[in-house]
């Protein structure tokens, strides 16, 4: 199984509309959850860490499920610039001496359509 | 502005040249990170450094070199070794090693073999 595991889409949105979608992750030690969001041929920015109690910012709610060991990304009400590649990141407790070791997945492809 | 500039942004290299990438930080940040990202994938680590002058292999390392001289710079090495570099090359940085502390990117450099 991967570590990361998102279905790569693409998600078609009416414009206005709200879209969901989740990441799986393997390793139930897994420790710290993010989103990111890539535009194409570009670098992924930080859209926004996910908390245990979850987090909303704006029109966008994260949500961790560690029983089930996966996260979840809403968006609502949305808007054209929301098209993008969501990544699913998420702290690998691999045992380098260093931490902060990153477990990228695939990315949800949304396209948000007029 | 505070941030992680990558150079060249397109690089074109010939079979059998070694290429590098630059990447320089004003963040003061002590990690620092190379990505690697091929169409349709996730990124994939190649190599990381915690401290200057300490550097750790990730997951695809063969066939790449980097150097920590300065906290400020990580700059990759391609070498002819790299039997498929074609890819998006993407650094990154983090304020320490601590698991949980967010990572940015660099806008990233485009590798073509050609």
């Amino acid at each position: 199984r991967k570590e990361v595991e998102q279905d790569p889409g693409p998600f078609n949105v009416p414009e206005g509309a709200t879209v969901a979608f989740n990441c799986t992750y393997s390793n139930s030690a897994s420790q710290s959850f993010f989103w990111y969001r890539q535009d194409c041929r570009k670098e992924p920015k930080l859209l926004m860490s996910v908390y245990s109690s979850g987090n909303e910012d704006g029109r966008f709610t994260a949500q961790l499920n560690r029983a089930s060991q996966y996260i979840s990304l809403l968006i609502r009400d949305s808007k054209l610039s929301d098209s993008a590649t969501y990544l699913c990141v998420v702290t690998a407790p691999k045992a380098y001496y260093g931490n902060n070791r990153l477990a990228f997945g695939k990315g949800n492809q949304v396209v948000v359509i007029p | 502005d505070g941030g992680i500039t990558q150079s060249p942004k397109y690089l074109f290299r010939k079979e059998g040249q070694n290429v590098t990438l630059s990447c320089e930080q004003n963040l003061n940040h002590d990690a620092m990170y190379w990505y690697r990202q091929d169409p349709g994938q996730g990124l994939r680590l190649i190599y990381y450094s915690q401290i200057v002058n300490d550097f750790q292999k990730g997951d695809i390392a063969e066939g790449y070199s980097v150097s920590r001289e300065k906290k400020e710079s990580f700059p990759l090495t391609v070498t002819s070794a790299q039997k498929n570099p074609t890819a998006f090359y993407l650094c990154a940085s983090s304020r320490t090693r601590l698991s949980g502390n967010t990572i940015y990117f660099g806008e990233g450099s485009w590798l073509t073999v050609v």
